[in-house]
């Protein structure tokens, strides 16, 4: 079974923290495919990251960073100095078979940001 | 990355009326694209998976006669919910599988049945 799951359903911080979202994932298959998409309230889905399953290194992106580890089937992301922009639910997905095929996502995780 | 939209970005509708959702990408020649499904505060369900120039996949538990998708182009993909109930309500949203092996989203129509 694949399963993606976000067991943090929201998190509130104050601007300027610190903040990592969890993401856990459940696949048999040796090749895979990790992303992170943000939904601000407008709804549009923002592609955020995409590791494949052979490439564990951890990828930084300005205040962004993921955390990916096979051994506890982890793909953390966390956010550095977290902005009032930053507010939004962010989605864990899976897919398998090719990172163009379907996506299986986690629950999401509500992030507030306060000022 | 590729780049998609959606029309109408929101629809509102009495019940049993049928509601069309357009789906194109505009930068990237799709032969397969994707439909999901998002009530509030929940996570997105993947409903089918079109592919262009011939039927779509659905998921299990999505009625095919209900939910029709028709992919005439490498640009566009369309959604026709038939007999719109107020439980057909929700957030859907489209995607396409664009460079990089990405999958990109469109913005997405709220539907709203009455």
């Amino acid at each position: 079974a694949q399963k993606v799951t976000q067991a943090q359903t929201e998190i509130s911080v104050v601007e300027k923290e610190d903040v990592t979202l969890d993401c856990v994932y459940e696949t048999r298959d040796t090749t895979y495919y990790l992303f992170w998409y943000k939904q601000p309230p407008s709804g549009e889905l923002v592609f955020l990251i995409r590791r494949n399953s052979f490439d564990e290194q951890n990828e930084i992106s300005g205040r962004y960073s993921w955390n990916f580890q096979k051994s506890t089937s982890s793909f953390n992301f966390t956010i550095t100095a977290s902005q009032v922009v930053d507010s939004a639910v962010y989605f864990c997905a899976l897919a398998t078979g090719g990172a163009t095929n379907k996506l299986i996502f986690g629950t999401g995780t509500l992030l507030a940001v306060q000022p | 990355g590729a780049v998609v939209s959606q029309h109408p970005s929101w629809v509102i509708c009495k019940s049993g009326t049928s509601v069309k959702i357009e789906c194109r990408s505009l930068d990237f020649q799709a032969t397969t694209m994707f439909w999901y499904r998002q009530f509030p505060k929940q996570s997105l369900m993947l409903m089918a998976t079109s592919n262009e120039g011939s039927k779509a996949t659905y998921e299990q538990g999505v009625e095919k006669d209900k939910f029709l998708i028709n992919h005439a182009s490498l640009t566009l993909s369309t959604l026709t919910v038939t007999s719109a109930h107020p439980e057909d309500s929700s957030f859907y949203i489209c995607s396409v599988g664009g460079n990089q092996e990405t999958q990109y989203f469109g913005p997405g129509t709220r539907l709203l049945v009455l």
